[in-house]
């Protein structure tokens, strides 16, 4: 199967700061990897993906980073502002899979 | 709030009964996933399906069954053999597969009494 790791489990930052979530993955079949954003008592809502055959991709202050050769992904929050925060989790999923594999989330707090 | 539509949004269940949860969705997906969300776990899968009238057990089927009738409705009913049952459901489905996005109804938490 897959195994997807999500660190760190809990980030607080000052509002205006960057923020950083990392994720690894074991399968390098792998090529989907989606971030879900969940908001306290709210359902998962995708903020960003990226597929294996790109690197980085950006969406105004949101951007993800891929590094196909070790495996890992990475989300950036720059200019953190207090509605970032919430649980974020990252997932991976094959093209010949079944089911998206979720890690196991992390809490972000942005402090006014 | 459109697309996939969980009910109820809170229920409880007293010990050695089942309950069903209900999911729909009208986005014309084919793919309906259910998983189990407990705090520092992430989400768990538990059961999904690719097309109507067939389904897969996840990683923690066990306790748990569903049905695909329809392509729109996905029910997971909680059975009394699941030793553990109070947690927040999530239903999603997604338009091919696991190569495009996830989209996810607002959960049920399941409390048991």
């Amino acid at each position: 199967g897959e195994n997807v790791e999500q660190h760190p489990s809990t980030l607080s930052v000052q509002e205006g700061d960057s923020a950083v979530i990392k994720c690894t993955y074991s399968d390098s079949a792998s090529n989907y990897f989606p971030w879900y954003k969940q908001e306290l008592g709210k359902r998962p809502q995708l903020i960003i993906d990226i597929r294996s055959n790109v690197g980085e991709k950006k969406d105004q202050r949101i951007a993800v980073t891929l590094n196909k050769t070790a495996k890992h992904f990475s989300l950036h929050i720059t200019e953190t502002q207090p509605e970032d925060s919430a649980v974020y989790f990252c997932a991976a999923s094959k093209p010949t899979g079944n089911q998206f594999y979720f890690g196991t989330g992390t809490s972000l707090t942005v402090i006014p | 709030d459109g697309g996939i539509t969980q009910s109820p949004k809170y229920l409880f269940r007293k010990e050695g009964q089942n309950v069903t949860l209900s999911c729909e969705q009208n986005l014309n997906h084919d793919a309906m996933y259910w998983y189990r969300q407990d705090p520092g776990q992430g989400l768990r899968l538990i059961y999904y399906s690719q097309i109507v009238n067939d389904f897969q057990k996840g990683d923690i089927a066990e306790g748990y069954s569903v049905s695909r009738e329809k392509k729109e409705s996905f029910p997971l009913t909680v059975t009394s053999a699941q030793k553990n049952p109070t947690a927040f459901y999530l239903c999603a489905s997604s338009r091919d597969r696991v190569r495009t996005e996830a989209f996810f109804g607002q959960g049920t938490r399941l409390t048991v009494v």
